[in-house]
């Protein structure tokens, strides 16, 4: 079952801009994620936000989160070649056994050097 | 260094042959699980363990098994019923400790299968 949905599917940027993703979803949740993927490899973990939480920052990404809209957005600033990736964004379920993950498509970000 | 090895990277199966896909993890974690992951597509959990010798069905476990004798292993079996097992399978474990509450997953590094 589907839960998140990323927007958009996919991006094109240059080096330097900004990157902005949107994920919303549809029940309660106790926690988004945002993950990323390498061509051909596994994901990796980038950012938690819990649902009492409307911001948080590591580094260059930024992470809101509007439980009454039901979405979320990753920027991430000063875009890097190297940032080229899938970017998911995934639910636990409020109530939900901790660990299954709900995954969105992701949406595929392209940085032009 | 401590994560998840999966193997193989690679795998071809003929049409009737059950294959299976081995992930070890020397994380500590409690918890494992099975994803599918096809083109342009998300991931569909396929099986979880959060114990040893305990397993769950997740969404699309039809045509799969696993086992869980070890805590660091989780084997998945495509079994010929399977009707279309070309697919990205990934592993991966939960955090346990202070992050266990979290569910932040980690991951190995996949397993491409594709059937003749």
């Amino acid at each position: 079952s589907q839960q998140g949905e990323e927007d958009p599917q996919a991006l094109s940027i240059q080096e330097g801009e900004n990157a902005t993703m949107n994920c919303s979803y549809k029940t309660s949740i106790n926690n988004l994620q945002w993950y990323r993927q390498n061509s051909g490899r596994g994901l990796v973990h980038l950012i938690l936000i819990r649902s009492n939480e409307r911001e948080k920052h590591s580094g260059r990404l930024r992470v809101t989160l509007d439980t009454s809209k039901k979405s979320s957005s990753l920027l991430i600033t000063a875009s890097r070649a190297a940032d080229t990736a899938s970017y998911f964004c995934a639910t636990v379920n409020y109530g939900g056994s901790q660990g299954n993950l709900i995954f969105g498509k992701g949406t595929k970000l392209s940085v032009k050097p | 260094d401590g994560g998840i090895t999966q193997s193989p990277k690679y795998l071809f199966r003929k049409e009737g042959q059950n294959v299976t896909l081995s992930c070890e993890q020397n994380l500590n974690h409690d918890a494992m699980y099975w994803y599918r992951q096809d083109p342009g597509q998300g991931l569909r959990l396929i099986y979880y363990s959060q114990i040893v010798n305990d397993f769950q069905k997740g969404d699309i476990a039809e045509g799969y098994s696993v086992s869980r004798e070890k805590k660091e292993s989780f084997p998945l079996t495509v079994t010929s019923a399977q009707k279309n097992p070309t697919a990205f399978y990934l592993c991966a474990s939960l955090a346990s400790g202070g992050a266990r509450v979290t569910g932040e997953l980690f991951f190995g590094e996949g397993s491409r299968l594709t059937v003749l």
